[in-house]
């Protein structure tokens, strides 16, 4: 069965430190991977997405995230946090056979001064 | 280009009174999505279009919940009669051929539900 884990509920970080949320997806084929985040109040937004190709993928607002298969894993990382990066961060995976999106709990960035 | 577009954007409504939430997918797109979000459950959809047509409505919680699409421009959910137990975030989503080809779902801002 398609899953995606966030294992991480809540995560602090400082202002200017590195950031790494993690995220493990289960799915049978070649999956596309999708980190969203969702501010306070807001819709979600995308920050970036993989489809094939190079693993390492960059998104906007200075994020990036490494696909990699032999973990299963899709982490997002940004080098040096902001305050406007608090925010509650998705981790979603799509396959090529269905149509839904399988969302992962979530992670809650809280940054500090 | 304008995003999804959901309304209204906030209500507080009675419990037995009816829901009307709708949305306005980008522009092209021909897949929709309702989900519905709480802190409890997490994000969950509650049912998808493709071409106007409703695919999966798996996730509709019981007979209380419809939806429509009747172009492709237009959708609504609506709750008749609303529970408390309604309260939540409601997202419609978008997306161009859906996500088995690998395109991307674009949400909107959301339809903050209180059922009083």
């Amino acid at each position: 069965a398609q899953s995606v884990t966030q294992p991480d509920i809540h995560i602090t970080v400082s202002e200017g430190a590195s950031l790494e949320l993690r995220c493990n997806y289960s799915y049978g084929a070649t999956p596309y991977l999708f980190w969203y985040v969702q501010s306070p109040g807001q819709g979600l937004q995308l920050l970036l997405k993989y489809f094939s190709g190079d693993t390492l993928v960059q998104g906007i607002k200075g994020f990036e995230a490494e696909f990699k298969r032999s973990q299963s894993s899709f982490n997002l990382r940004k080098p040096s946090v902001h305050w406007s990066d608090a925010a509650e961060y998705f981790c979603a995976v799509g396959g090529t056979t269905g149509n839904q999106f399988y969302f992962g709990t979530g992670t809650s960035l809280t940054v500090i001064p | 280009d304008a995003g999804v577009i959901q309304s209204p954007r906030h209500e507080v409504t009675e419990m037995g009174q009816e829901v009307t939430l709708r949305c306005k997918p980008i522009s092209g797109h021909n897949s929709l999505f309702w989900y519905r979000q709480t802190m409890m459950r997490g994000l969950e959809l509650l049912i998808y279009f493709n071409n106007n047509v409703p695919i999966d409505d798996s996730g509709m919680p019981e007979d209380r919940f419809s939806a429509k699409m009747p172009n492709a421009s237009f959708s609504t959910l609506k709750i008749q009669p609303s529970e408390p137990r309604d309260s939540a975030v409601y997202f419609c989503a978008s997306s161009f051929l859906g996500v088995f080809s690998g395109n991307t779902i674009y949400f909107g801002e959301g339809s903050w539900l209180t059922v009083v």
